[in-house]
């Protein structure tokens, strides 16, 4: 089974609010990903975690803040987001970070902020 | 720099009029290149994975081929459903190897 799953589909949100995206896989990959895309352009890496610990976050503005409860949940905690923020946010998950493993994407959550 | 280019951006085929789509990359050393299907607010569907130049991949109507400086995307007898936005991403040897490169896409439109 190569699934990935993200909650909500869509979320709108104001700039003052906190909400949070969710994520889960039951493949048993011990790496997970935070994409942000933007219409017309490819997926923009966030952050990642292997084996539940944070390896790689880009640059990322500390309004977005993730976390990694276990092996299979990751979350992304949204706070004071702005306009330019709307996206689709998309998890993914390969069998461990690095090499030669291909990432399998979740179906995304359509984030707009107004 | 590392730089994955797609062409072209878009394609318009008739049903059943075979194409190639083109990812050629630059990149330090190639540890993978994989092709992605997405379909308008969807994630990303995996598609293949090629390690090494001459490696060829199939599935359905698709066929994924490799040399040192390309990759092509065949498609074979195509369907209005194979319409999409086709991904191609590198993963190279050097530095940060956990991060994929990514072209821009050829989104496909296939007319019945």
């Amino acid at each position: 089974d190569t699934e990935v799953t993200q909650t909500p589909k869509h979320l709108v949100m104001g700039m003052t609010n906190k909400k949070s995206l969710k994520c889960e896989q039951h493949m048993g990959h011990r790496a997970m990903y935070w994409y942000k895309q933007k219409a017309k352009k490819p997926p923009e890496l966030m952050f990642v975690y292997s084996y539940e610990k944070l390896s790689i976050n880009e640059s990322v503005p500390s309004r977005f803040s993730p976390e990694c409860p276990n092996s299979s949940l990751l979350n992304l905690h949204l706070h004071a987001l702005q306009p330019e923020d709307s996206a689709l946010y998309l998890c993914a998950s390969s069998q461990v970070a690095g090499v030669y493993y291909e990432q399998y994407f979740g179906p995304g959550t359509r984030l707009t902020v107004t | 720099e590392d730089q994955v280019t797609q062409s072209p951006e878009a394609l318009r085929l008739q049903e059943g009029e075979s194409s190639s789509l083109n990812c050629s990359y630059t990149v330090s050393g190639l540890r993978g290149l994989f092709w992605y299907r997405q379909d308008p607010g969807k994630g990303p569907e995996f598609l293949f994975t090629l390690y090494s130049a001459g490696e060829e991949k199939e599935k359905e109507r698709l066929k994924a081929t490799l040399t040192k400086k390309e990759s092509f995307l065949h498609i074979t007898a195509p369907k209005p459903e194979d319409s999409a936005t086709y991904l191609c991403a590198v993963q190279d040897n050097a530095g940060n190897n956990r991060k994929l490169i990514w072209g821009l896409g050829t989104s496909l439109a296939v007319n019945p």
